[in-house]
């Protein structure tokens, strides 16, 4: 079945610098990505997301490209602040209906940015 | 404001005791779902609803029940909770269960069974 493999963490990082988070993923189709983000004590909100091969996804300074040879969809930001610190999880959602419609997780990056 | 709405936040019980988690949401929204996150594995689907009275088992459907009477509600029933269900629980809808539809989240609730 579908599934999506994301970097274990944590990752603790200095303000300013470079993140990356690796996400892959296996599914048939042609399946939309997301990434999620859980600020301490809240819920999950979108981050971004991307629908298509090649589509970029983007929002805070964050982006992720779908990359459908690599089967791929990695988070970066240039530039990491201490209010990024976070839990991150990348999913995906298949285009059928059904169980093949449910969103899938990763099992989510802690993501902890020092001054 | 757009939101699902998850009540009770915290919740405290013991083994045994049967408890609702009631979830609403605002968006007239086909699609819900209740998922649990424990520490090391993520968000795990415990049941989906595609639409009205029409409800299915996701990962980890054991020692639950829910109903999809209304469009808006989606209730997270535990008809004798265990310390095993001792988790985080979210709610989440979406406007369709395909696609690029995004789910939006309620803020959680934490459940204690000792």
């Amino acid at each position: 079945g579908d599934s999506v493999t994301q970097m274990e963490g944590p990752v603790t990082l200095s303000e300013e610098a470079f993140l990356t988070i690796n996400c892959t993923y296996t599914a048939t189709g042609y399946p939309s990505l997301f990434w999620y983000v859980q600020y301490p004590g809240e819920g999950l909100q979108l981050l971004l997301k991307a629908t298509k091969a090649d589509d970029k996804g983007s929002n805070k300074g964050f982006e992720a490209t779908y990359r459908k040879e690599t089967t791929s969809f990695h988070l970066e930001k240039g530039s990491v602040q201490v209010s990024d610190s976070a839990v991150y999880f990348c999913a995906l959602r298949g285009d059928y209906g059904g169980s093949q419609g449910n969103l899938i997780f990763g099992k989510g990056t802690k993501l902890s940015v020092k001054p | 404001e757009a939101q699902v709405t998850q009540n009770p936040r915290y919740l405290i019980t013991v083994t045994g005791k049967k408890l609702t988690v009631t979830c609403s949401q605002n968006m007239n929204h086909e699609y819900m779902s209740w998922y649990r996150q424990d520490p090391g594995l993520g968000l795990r689907q415990i049941y989906y609803s595609m639409n009205v009275e029409v409800t299915d088992k996701g990962d980890v459907p054991e020692g639950y029940k829910v109903s999809r009477k209304e469009k808006r509600n989606f209730p997270l029933i535990l008809e004798s909770p265990s310390p095993n269900q001792t988790s985080l629980y979210f709610c989440a809808s979406s406007l369709s269960g395909v696609g690029a539809n995004v789910l939006t989240f309620g803020a959680g609730s934490r459940l204690t069974v000792l």
